[in-house]
């Protein structure tokens, strides 16, 4: 049972290239959701997917676009990277079902860099 | 709107110590859910704990307890006899009682602990 599991785990990219980073889980939980690190302000939400086929902005969602084609899967595109994308970027995963005193569990992070 | 406020950015402690971590909350929802995450130098998040709006029970797990207050819309974090390890970034985060288990999570307080 590996749990939250992000693809890549570092990156480096120019501005304006495209990359996808991948969250995969395999606790059968519904939802799930993407969030960015900066120094000094915690975590944002960006997207999040309260289950296969569906998505929904967060916080931050300018510049970034997501899939949930599959239940285990969530997908964060960037198709045009700025720097000010510069960031830790966290997967998070809940059961979901309308149970409110759920708890995410996190990927362990993908750190990424624009130039 | 700050809904989630750690106003201790830095703290450094020598080991064995006691330090409190403080976490202001906003929110209107009578039906909420409180968290605190650790995450260390490594840069995962570590589920500490949830509390839930209902319940202001004082908690203790170890060396580790918080001190939820409604009455002051508080949820400090306490460690008690500090070592090196329990050095990391520690997060205060809000669930507002949405079933779409969004997290607002506070700007984190960095706590260094010294041998």
């Amino acid at each position: 049972n590996a749990g939250v599991t992000q693809t890549p785990k570092f990156r480096v990219l120019k501005t304006g290239q495209s990359m996808t980073l991948l969250c995969a889980q395999d606790m059968n939980h519904e939802y799930m959701y993407w969030y960015r690190q900066d120094p000094g302000m915690g975590l944002r939400l960006i997207h999040y997917s309260v289950g296969e086929g569906t998505t929904a902005k967060g916080e931050v969602p300018d510049g970034y676009n997501v899939s949930r084609l599959k239940k285990q899967n969530f997908l964060l595109g960037l198709e045009s990277a700025a720097p000010s994308q510069t960031s830790v970027y966290f997967c998070a995963s809940l059961r979901g079902g309308g149970i409110r005193a759920d708890t995410q569990y996190f990927g362990p992070g993908t750190r990424l860099t624009v130039l | 709107a700050q809904k989630v406020t750690q106003a201790q950015t830095e703290i450094s402690v020598v080991e064995k110590e006691d330090v409190t971590l403080d976490c202001v909350y906003e929110t209107r929802d009578t039906t909420y859910y409180l968290f605190w995450y650790k995450q260390p130098p490594s840069g995962e998040l570590v589920f500490l704990i949830r509390r839930n709006s209902f319940d202001e029970q004082n908690e203790i797990s170890g060396r580790y307890s918080w001190n939820f207050q409604k009455s002051t819309s508080s949820f400090n974090f306490t460690i008690t006899a500090s070592q090196v390890v329990d050095s990391a970034v520690y997060f205060c985060a809000l669930n507002r009682g949405s079933t779409l288990g969004r997290l607002y999570f506070g700007r984190g307080t960095q706590l260094t602990v010294w041998p």
